[in-house]
């Protein structure tokens, strides 16, 4: 099956601060989604970005599919960015997602 | 997006009883719904395909006559945890994919078996 990697496994950022979030797969994709998942547990989409550029807010992404990755990039970092943020793939349309290992975020005042 | 339900959110059980799990997409309908188990600090794994009018897909290792599944209708999918165990204790979470492809996920229901 399909190997999702992210990277860090961990992030430490002082509020005000940019990062850049990696997310790696194995093989080709048609679906690939970025999820930040909350506190309680609930899992906020935050892209559905197969291919090319997206932005939403301090939020952007990209998903270079020829070379099997994605990054998520958050811009003045807010202490309500924290959490863990999820990268999935899926092969094809109404598919399975294979979830990465998740990269916890912590932004500190 | 989508909005997805789950009930109930949590539940605390006796083991070796049965737990039902509901998930209904409130503002589309599915064919296809996904679970999913999450264990604390870790990632979230496939625990079967809901067909609507047909038989789940279960991923290899995850018991289909413990963990059944009824897709009764295009918005609603159950779970049933039969006979659960302290190690049945999990996160659960169903999500539904849209005809673009994305997916959207409930808000998950929090098993606690004793």
């Amino acid at each position: 099956g399909i190997q999702v990697e992210q990277s860090p496994p961990d992030l430490i950022l002082q509020e005000g601060a940019n990062s850049t979030l990696r997310c790696n797969f194995s093989d080709s994709v048609n679906n690939l989604q970025w999820f930040h998942q909350n506190p309680w547990g609930q899992l906020i989409n935050l892209f559905y970005i197969p291919s090319g550029t997206k932005q939403n807010g301090r939020l952007s992404a990209t998903t270079v599919a020829t070379e099997r990755y994605s990054l998520l990039y958050i811009s003045s970092s807010q202490t309500t960015d924290s959490g863990v943020y999820f990268c999935a793939v899926g092969p094809g349309a109404n598919s399975k997602l294979t979830f990465g290992k998740g990269i916890t975020l912590s932004v500190r005042p | 997006g989508a909005v997805v339900s789950q009930h109930p959110s949590w539940v605390i059980c006796k083991s070796g009883t049965s737990v039902k799990i509901e998930c209904r997409s409130l503002d589309f309908q599915a064919t296809t719904m996904f679970w999913y188990r999450q264990f604390p600090k870790q990632s979230l794994m496939l625990m079967a395909t809901s067909n609507e009018g047909s038989k789940a897909t279960y991923e290899q290792g995850v018991e289909k006559d413990k963990f059944l599944i009824n897709h009764a209708s295009l918005t609603l999918s159950t779970l049933t945890v039969t006979s659960a165990h302290p190690e049945d204790s999990s996160f659960y979470i169903c999500s539904v994919p849209k005809a673009t492809n994305e997916q959207f996920f409930g808000p998950g229901t929090r098993l606690t078996v004793l």
